[in-house]
């Protein structure tokens, strides 16, 4: 099977504009979740999604958001970017609720 | 509210010799508990997981974890450490499809 898929790899964009960043999980997969990844964070969940329902939501400001789609692929939005959310961002599937398969993440640069 | 510690920013250890990356938790419940490991410029693998039964774990590459439900840890260890299991590892615990994520061990191993 193929492993879960992120797009685009790297991105930089400039504070005060949005980004949306795409997963697909492996196939079967019907759960999401997304985390942001930074050197001082460390890895901090921001929310999951199965059968496009928001099943858990971490401590992020509403400017993150998601969705996922019938196909259980799953999109996140950050509007309004700021300097701090510069980070590698982590999408992974799972079948049914115990472990997680990652994908390579979105290194999101925000300048 | 459940939590992972990873009471070592870093652990370094010689080729060849056994390591240990130290995970303690706390949770409600019985956990799910798992380790992860990422390498540069790569999002997470999963190593291994304990869910229930044999409180030793045996995972990927030659590791394995031991669950201690008296002292609420769950070490990774390996016998022989090889230069190329180099990298940041993760400890996790999920209850309920909430996954929370230590803060991450940097294992070095040195020739």
């Amino acid at each position: 099977k193929a492993g879960v898929t992120q797009t685009p790899r790297y991105l930089i964009k400039t504070r005060g504009q949005q980004v949306t960043l795409s997963c697909s999980p492996i196939s079967g997969h019907r759960s999401v979740s997304w985390y942001q990844q930074t050197p001082g964070q460390g890895l901090q969940f921001l929310f999951e999604y199965f059968s496009e329902t928001q099943r858990n939501k971490g401590n992020f400001p509403g400017r993150f958001s998601g969705r996922q789609f019938s196909n259980s692929r799953s999109e996140m939005n950050v509007s309004t970017l700021e300097l701090g959310d510069s980070a590698l961002y982590l999408c992974a599937s799972t079948p049914g609720g115990h472990e997680q398969y990652f994908g390579p993440g979105t290194r999101l640069t925000v300048t | 509210a459940q939590s992972v510690a990873q009471p070592e920013d870093q652990v370094n250890v010689a080729e060849g010799n056994p390591l240990t990356v130290k995970c303690t938790y706390s949770v409600s419940g019985n956990p799910y508990l798992f380790w992860y490991v990422q390498y540069p410029n790569r999002g997470l693998q999963f190593l291994l997981k304990y869910i229930t039964g044999d409180n030793l774990v045996k995972g990927s590459y030659g590791f394995e974890a031991e669950f201690n439900k008296s002292q609420t840890s769950f070490h990774l260890k390996k016998p022989s450490a090889l230069v190329s299991d180099s990298a940041l590892y993760f400890c996790a615990v999920n209850n309920n499809n909430d996954m929370r994520f230590g803060a991450g061990t940097r294992l070095t191993v040195k020739p």
